[in-house]
């Protein structure tokens, strides 16, 4: 069965580090999020994104963030200068449309990076 | 603004016990409803979820769930727990027909089970 792959699983870097999480939603998908959980705390979401472009994002999501698709695989959430406060489990998540209809609203979510910030 | 809420934080069973977990959620219009399980050191999974129709679903390891309208809650029981079943559980909501909605997670509820 496919499924969303995210790399890497854990990583570690020092305050106001730049870091990329790479992501790869399952092949035939057309949405795109990120979602983070704070050790101890529920899931949030970050953002969406569909064809090409940003969709929806949250308050969290603010300029020190990003999102690309640079290719017709990967799905990336960069995040410029890092605070102590991005310490969380970043997970990506990807969901399909039908032809013809509305989309299924079923997202699929990868096992998630773990990022430490020191 | 959608919302979702657990009530039971920590719920601690013994096996073969039943189980339900409340979830509530506050909105007005048509959502799809979902809830998800997070095993200890994994990633999340969908345990199973309500789009439309009969009202009472069943989703994978023997888990079910009700949606009653009514009373805006999609509670989710499983007759007989087993330690396996040890685990952190989110209800979630998402607005259907929203093209790219977002999940609005509950805070989850964690499941201890002793053998």
């Amino acid at each position: 069965e496919p499924e969303v792959t995210q790399t890497p699983s854990h990583q570690v870097t020092q305050m106001g580090q730049e870091v990329i999480l790479r992501c790869v939603p399952i092949s035939n998908h057309l949405y795109f999020y990120w979602y983070r959980q704070i050790l101890g705390q529920k899931v949030e979401f970050l953002v969406s994104f569909y064809n090409n472009e940003i969709s929806e994002k949250s308050e969290i999501f603010d300029d020190q963030f990003s999102v690309e698709r640079p290719d017709g695989s990967n799905f990336t959430l960069k995040i410029r200068s890092t605070k102590l406060e991005d310490s969380a489990m970043y997970f990506c998540a990807s969901k399909s449309r039908l032809a013809g209809g509305p989309p299924p609203d079923t997202q699929y979510f990868g096992p998630g990076t773990r990022l430490t910030v020191l | 603004a959608q919302s979702v809420s657990q009530h039971n934080h920590h719920v601690i069973l013994s096996e073969a016990a039943s189980l339900e977990l409340g979830c509530n959620y506050s909105y007005g219009g048509t959502v799809n409803l979902f809830w998800y399980v997070q095993y200890p050191g994994q990633h999340l999974q969908l345990l199973l979820k309500y789009f439309s129709g009969d009202p009472l679903v069943k989703g994978i390891k023997g888990f079910e769930a009700e949606f009653i309208k009514s009373k805006f809650s999609f509670n989710l029981r499983k007759p007989s727990v087993q330690w396996s079943d040890t685990a952190e559980y989110f209800c979630a909501v998402n607005v259907r027909y929203s093209s790219a909605s977002k999940i609005i997670f509950g805070s989850g509820t964690r499941l201890s089970i002793r053998p």
